[in-house]
């Protein structure tokens, strides 16, 4: 299907466990965002890229980690959970113009870690 | 490091009536964009508008940006209670030149019926 999914959609997990979350478009679009969304402070980016194997970090990076080898996936990895990172976490994508740069959202991973 | 912040944090109103809700920023942009989200849901792109325009229209939405107060504002007009969401502006820095945005809080807004 044509878009941006993400998945899982659901996961609970335990501290120190670690964690991947995943995230595909079918739109090659060059880049790739990953914020989490936590009452109180919004959307606030993790890690971005802007092509494949070209990252970023964004405003929240520590305790994640990126990857970006192909184009249309970008997953990010929690190394080792700890509970300040229960959060939604969204994936976006946007086709890299500084005209109409706006993102696509996939439909957000609700991540609980005990 | 924040960019945009929207006022209200909430809002509600009947259907049938209309809904403003503003965005400020505090440096200089190349666009600024308002998303809707869902309750559960991600967020779906509204509208852009960019620096050099004033005032943009897509079906009942109507926005205006104001660059030299740094302001922008979201009209919805005959609100439906489909309106019910939360509604975040995005601006794009103008020393960006990545596609790199930069997300307010929110507003809440309800429909009442």
């Amino acid at each position: 299907d044509a878009g941006i999914t993400q998945s899982p959609r659901y996961k609970i997990t335990e501290t120190g466990r670690q964690v991947t979350l995943m995230c595909h478009q079918t739109w090659s679009h060059s880049y790739m965002f990953w914020y989490r969304q936590d009452l109180g402070h919004g959307l606030r980016l993790i890690y971005y890229s802007a092509a494949a194997d070209i990252t970023d970090k964004g405003e929240v990076p520590d305790g994640y980690v990126v990857s970006r080898s192909k184009t249309e996936n970008f997953p990010l990895t929690l190394e080792s959970a700890t509970r300040s990172q229960t959060s939604v976490y969204f994936c976006a994508s946007s086709a890299a113009s500084l005209v109409r740069n706006e993102q696509f959202f996939g439909p957000g991973t609700r991540l609980t870690v005990l | 490091s924040q960019q945009g912040e929207e006022d209200p944090q909430a809002l509600s109103i009947q259907e049938g009536e209309n809904a403003t809700m503003n965005c400020s920023y505090k440096t200089s942009i190349n666009n600024l964009q308002w998303y809707r989200q869902n309750s559960g849901r991600g967020l779906v792109h509204l509208i852009l508008i960019r620096s050099n325009e004033r005032e943009k229209h897509s079906g009942r939405l109507r926005v205006t940006l104001d660059t030299s107060k740094k302001s922008s504002s979201l009209l919805i007009t005959a609100s439906r209670a489909a309106d019910t969401a939360s509604y975040f502006c995005a601006t794009h820095p103008y020393m960006n030149r990545d596609d790199k945005i930069i997300f307010g809080k929110g507003t809440r807004l309800h429909i009442l019926p």
